[in-house]
């Protein structure tokens, strides 16, 4: 199976900030790659697909970058509603894993 | 636009199995992924197998083999997981989740609290 690993696991910001979240994976996944939101209690919200592609709808302050084994997600200047946990997904072969997750904390 | 609403939560005792059902409205699940996703308490999300109802042939992380089974009712555009010889560790939020045309999972149900308890 394909391991991902996600960096930080926590990571406190302040509203404007930049912050990037890596993830890793344990062998090449090209671009097959998600990055979804989760706010507690609530499913997950696509955000980034195909490593890069912003979904429909979501605000421009979110980027994917990557492809091979190493991925970012930016968040260009946090909003309040952007703290929150992130995770990724590699699609690239079964099972679908996804990263541990990183938590986003208000500093 | 593509609505998944799965059925409502459950407690179950060990050993004992729990079907959760995922009911589409809105769009078809026949030509689309259909992934099933569990989310322990403060934990991650793990992915635990999917099937595109069209070909009927699913897929399972290789953890739950021998407990696990994804169907798809294409006439009434639902699908199902069921999970058995539950444990405590089972406990968890089953999602459900259909992919858009770009193959990635965009629609998402409410989840469904399942509870292992003696």
């Amino acid at each position: 199976d394909i391991q991902l690993t996600q960096s930080p696991s926590f990571l406190s910001a302040s509203v404007g900030d930049r912050v990037t979240i890596t993830c890793r994976a344990s062998q090449d996944i090209n671009s097959y790659l998600a990055w979804y939101q989760q706010i507690p209690g609530k499913a997950p919200k696509l955000l980034i697909y195909s490593a890069s592609t912003l979904q429909s709808g979501v605000p421009s302050r979110f980027s994917g970058g990557g492809s091979g084994t190493e991925f970012t997600l930016t968040i260009s200047s946090l909003q309040p509603e952007d703290f929150a946990s992130y995770h990724c997904q590699q699609l690239n072969s079964y099972p679908y894993t996804f990263g541990q997750g990183t938590r986003l904390d208000i500093k | 636009q593509v609505q998944l609403v799965q059925s409502g939560a459950e407690v179950k005792k060990p050993g004992s199995s729990v079907r959760v059902s995922c009911k589409a409205s809105g769009g078809t699940l026949s030509s689309y992924a259909l992934s099933w996703v569990r989310q322990a308490p403060g934990q991650g999300l793990e992915w635990m197998g999917g099937i595109i109802p069209f070909f009927d042939t699913p897929n399972y992380e290789q953890k739950f083999q021998g407990r696990i089974t994804i169907t798809a009712d294409k006439s009434t555009n639902t699908a199902y997981m069921e999970l058995s010889s539950l444990r405590f560790e089972d406990t968890a939020v089953y999602y459900c989740a259909r992919s858009a045309d770009s193959g990635y999972d965009l629609y998402w149900g409410q989840g469904t609290l399942v509870t292992v308890s003696a």
